[in-house]
């Protein structure tokens, strides 16, 4: 079966780096496409970005263009997501999908990645 | 942007009562409009896409509708297991993706 897991919550200070994981399993990988979303205390789920799992083809939110990086290891099955230059504006859960390559329709989750920025 | 406006913010229904839950997009997505469920401490599962396919596993009683700008999610008779919070989701020209603010429906 389809199964997304990420890595364990973490908590950072402000003006520092986050690096999630995404580990994916049970589907091709390079045939799909893997998502960013985000969830912050009381707000709307909120769009990073996209990796295209083939060729590392990535889009982004205009956003987060320029302080967030997907990344993926083909061999891992995995993608990650780098966020810097972290505020207490980014304290959210974080989540990645999985989607074809072409419908963003996300049809399988990860369980979430709390992160906390904190002084 | 695409901007997502859901309605109402909170529901109150009683199990086996009808449920419709509305997403209003600030200009047309066609049909390209999604609609999620996400119950507290869980990722958001996948319920309908493309205006009014049920995902795989998805029982009946939901349903999408709409087009265009205006969308509606109907539960046709409440379980319990169906109160939860309900985002729809646009990926018509994309980047960026976007999400309603969710509807949360609670047990009256």
């Amino acid at each position: 079966q389809v199964q997304l897991v990420q890595s364990g919550a973490e908590m950072k200070r402000p003006g520092a780096s986050v690096k999630v994981s995404c580990e994916t399993s049970g589907y091709n990988f390079t045939a799909h496409a893997v998502h960013w979303v985000r969830q912050a205390p009381g707000q709307r789920l909120e769009w990073l970005g996209w990796i295209n799992g083939g060729n590392g083809d990535t889009k982004f939110s205009q956003k987060f263009q320029g302080r967030v990086t997907i990344t993926r290891d083909t061999s891992a099955t995995t993608s990650y997501m780098e966020m810097n230059s972290l505020t207490s504006e980014d304290t959210a859960v974080y989540y990645c999908a999985s989607s074809d390559m072409v419908a963003a329709i996300l049809g399988f989750w990860g369980q979430g990645t709390l992160v906390t920025v904190s002084s | 942007e695409i901007v997502l406006t859901q309605s109402p913010g909170t529901l109150s229904l009683s199990p086996g009562e009808r449920a419709n839950l509305s997403c209003r997009a600030s200009q047309s997505v066609r049909s390209y409009l999604a609609w999620y469920q996400q119950k507290p401490g869980q990722a958001p599962r996948l319920l309908i896409y493309d205006t009014s396919n049920r995902a795989t596993g998805i029982p009946a009683r939901f349903s999408g509708s709409g087009s265009g700008t205006d969308f509606t999610l109907t539960i046709s008779s409440l379980e319990p297991e169906d109160f939860a919070v309900y985002h729809c989701q646009q990926r018509s020209n994309w980047p960026p993706i976007t999400f309603g603010q969710g509807t949360r429906l609670e047990i009256k």
